[in-house]
């Protein structure tokens, strides 16, 4: 059991928008601590694709964009691509565990 | 650009040891924390452990408190985890990743190694 809770699977087609919660609670999301998004493609290492809540980094397009509210924040994906197919995950500091920590990732598959 | 590469990973026996290596090029590595993130097996991410870039401060995760240790050795750019009575518990893939700052336990981690797997088993 993940301290920040995904949802297990999304799907969409190509060209739409998808978005991805990542529930928590006190101790981290809500407790202001930023949010990270990171993409795993099959087979290899994750990625960074949002940092501090709704940063993007270099080279990541602009279809990605992440946004937090109260103990729950979500990373939206428009214009659906094939290439997106991936892991998601969500981390966080919890200052209870004092350490980071993740949600369980969501599998994105584009129909 | 930034790249980290492990070193390692093999099959260990329940109760032994084993010590990861993280390789670090194209930054200024006593600048920036470090982290373990491991992946069980079909499993999310779980973080392991962080090292601030000075080697001075050091936070593990409750599961492996005890057991594992985090060093660093800027005139290598390596940082290791030496990792001692392991369990099958403890079969992932390791991946090393660079923290945004000295030292941050909130932060985020970029870039990753392509992660070194460790399987516990007899």
């Amino acid at each position: 059991q993940s301290v920040l809770t995904q949802p297990p699977s999304v799907s969409g087609a190509p060209g739409q928008r998808v978005t991805i919660s990542c529930t928590g609670s006190s101790s981290n999301i809500g407790a202001n601590y930023d949010v990270h998004w990171y993409q795993q493609l099959p087979g290899t290492a994750p990625k960074l694709v949002i940092y501090a809540n709704n940063n993007r980094p270099s080279g990541v397009p602009d279809r990605f964009s992440g946004s937090k509210s109260g103990t729950s924040a979500s990373l939206a994906i428009t214009g659906l691509q094939a290439e997106d197919e991936a892991d998601y995950y969500c981390q966080s500091y919890d200052s209870s565990l004092s350490g980071s920590v993740f949600g369980g990732g969501t599998k994105l598959t584009v129909l | 650009e930034v790249q980290l590469l492990e070193f390692g990973g093999g099959l260990e026996q329940p109760g032994g040891s084993l010590r990861l290596s993280c390789v670090a090029s194209g930054l200024t590595f006593a600048s920036f924390a470090m982290n373990w993130v491991r992946q069980a097996p079909g499993k999310g991410l779980e973080w392991v452990s962080v090292i601030s870039g000075s080697g001075g401060r050091k936070w593990y995760a409750d599961s492996v408190k005890g057991r594992f240790t985090i060093s660093r050795d800027n005139s290598k750019n390596t940082v290791y985890l030496q990792m001692n009575s392991l369990g099958p518990e403890d079969t992932a893939v390791y991946y090393c990743a660079k923290g945004m700052r000295e030292f941050s336990l909130d932060g985020w981690f970029d870039p990753w190694g392509q992660g070194t797997l460790v399987t516990v088993s007899s």
